[in-house]
């Protein structure tokens, strides 16, 4: 089966960047997802086909790509962006999540 | 607006059946491929099962395969989980997605101990 690798965590100050990686082989075939996920909430659709950001997303997460790894990024992080966020693909039937980052805003 | 509701969790012994349902409204989901994850308390998100949209394909987790059933009920705009052979790491928060991940439900705790 296929496995997407992310760091456990990321910390980063108000106001400065944090970036996200996930790899993983299946990513060579799919576009990657991204979701932000709270403490006692469902996850949230942040990023989708790589790059795509749904409506009512804020304009500092943005997805980029680079061979079979994708990356989240938080422009000028808001406290409000402390949460885990997964990425998430899926190819020949494999549908996967990546492990979970935590990110720290302080 | 789309909406969807879990229901079905509870307390059950290993070994033991349980069916999970999800009510969806503000959208038909004979249309969509629609999921399972499920998260276990403290864990991160499993993907754990997809039903086509017409019914036809049936994809699953390897930890859950020749346990889990998926399957829909159109009449009634209702997914359904059944899940057999219950074993404690199946104790999870399980979620039903519609297919894109926009929408989620809130979950239904499936809590499996003896």
């Amino acid at each position: 089966s296929h496995e997407l690798t992310q760091p456990s965590s990321v910390s980063v100050s108000p106001g400065q960047t944090a970036r996200i990686t996930c790899s993983g082989d299946v990513l060579a075939k799919k576009f990657a997802r991204w979701f932000q996920q709270k403490p006692g909430q469902a996850p949230v659709l942040v990023i989708y086909k790589d790059t795509e950001r749904p409506s009512g997303i804020p304009e500092r997460f943005s997805g980029s790509r680079s061979g079979t790894t994708v990356t989240l990024t938080i422009s000028g992080a808001q406290v409000e962006d402390e949460a885990d966020y997964y990425c998430y693909s899926a190819a020949d039937n494999n549908y996967v999540f990546g492990s979970g980052t935590k990110v720290t805003v302080l | 607006q789309v909406q969807l509701v879990e229901s079905g969790g509870g307390v059950v012994q290993p070994e033991r059946s349980l069916r999970l349902s999800c009510a969806a409204s503000g959208f038909t989901i004979s249309s969509y491929d629609m999921h399972w994850v499920r998260q276990a308390p403290g864990k991160g998100l499993e993907w754990v099962a997809v039903i086509s949209s017409d019914g036809s394909n049936k994809y699953y987790a390897d930890s859950v395969k020749g346990r889990f059933t998926i399957s829909r009920d159109n009449s009634k705009n209702t997914l359904y989980l059944q899940m057999n052979s219950l074993r404690a790491e199946d104790t999870a928060l399980y979620y039903c997605a519609k297919d894109g991940f926009l929408d989620w439900g809130q979950g239904t705790l499936v809590t499996v101990s003896s």
